[in-house]
């Protein structure tokens, strides 16, 4: 298996909702990351987590809750977002830190 | 912080060579990364440079110049479906302890007949 899995493909959520997005990997990867983008952006890193601990954290607002439940998955739970929050977001993996990523497909949110 | 300048768009002719120019400023230099981004996917990993000179692989090479703060994606026999976003993408070590990816705006390539 050499993909990352990215689960839902879109959402469309209110500002009230609590949603979650998820993202697996079975490649081994160590390292795993959180990207936003918006539309001619380039990537904007969230949150990196190395060996399962969150290693970086880009000063991104409370209501993006990150979790690493264990080295193949992680989520990304979402509480009280605001219209600009609606972007692709991208998962991706690397077998450390320090190696080259690999992206999922993304998932596209709307909040409305 | 960092600085990370690539053209925002090059045309090209299909079959031919293109060179797409990536300039970067950045402390804690640990790497260059070359992705590739077609509308609406994500981003495709190309090649990765830590030390200067050339890495090829296949239809394409990747060149880097540490000194300079400089490297270039070279396309070669260009196909139609080559046209994309290109993206610069460096990496640096944080004061804190960790490594960060930062991208550059991309560069979007149209390949034409």
């Amino acid at each position: 298996d050499t993909e990352v899995t990215q689960t839902p493909k879109h959402l469309v959520m209110g500002m009230t909702n609590k949603k979650s997005l998820k993202c697996e990997q079975h490649m081994g990867h160590r390292a795993m990351y959180w990207y936003k983008q918006k539309a001619k952006k380039p990537p904007e890193l969230m949150f990196v987590y190395s060996y399962e601990k969150l290693s970086i954290n880009e000063s991104v607002p409370s209501r993006f809750s990150p979790e690493c439940p264990n080295s193949s998955l992680l989520n990304l739970h979402l509480h009280a977002l605001q219209p600009e929050d609606s972007a692709l977001y991208l998962c991706a993996s690397s077998p450390d830190s320090r190696r080259e990523q690999y992206f999922g497909p993304g998932t596209r949110l709307t909040v409305t | 912080g960092q600085n990370i300048d690539q053209p925002t768009e090059m045309t090209a002719t299909e079959g031919a060579i293109v060179q797409i120019n990536c300039t970067y400023q950045t402390s804690g230099f640990n790497g260059l990364f070359w992705y590739q981004q077609h509308a609406g996917e994500a981003p495709t990993f190309l090649s990765y440079n830590v030390l200067d000179g050339l890495e090829e692989k296949g239809r394409f090479s990747s060149f880097l110049s540490r000194s300079k703060g400089y490297s270039y994606l070279l396309l070669k026999e260009l196909q139609m479906k080559d046209s994309a976003s290109y993206l610069c993408a460096v990496r640096a070590i944080l004061t804190g302890g960790g490594n960060k990816l930062t991208f550059g705006t991309g560069t979007q390539l149209k390949v034409e007949l």
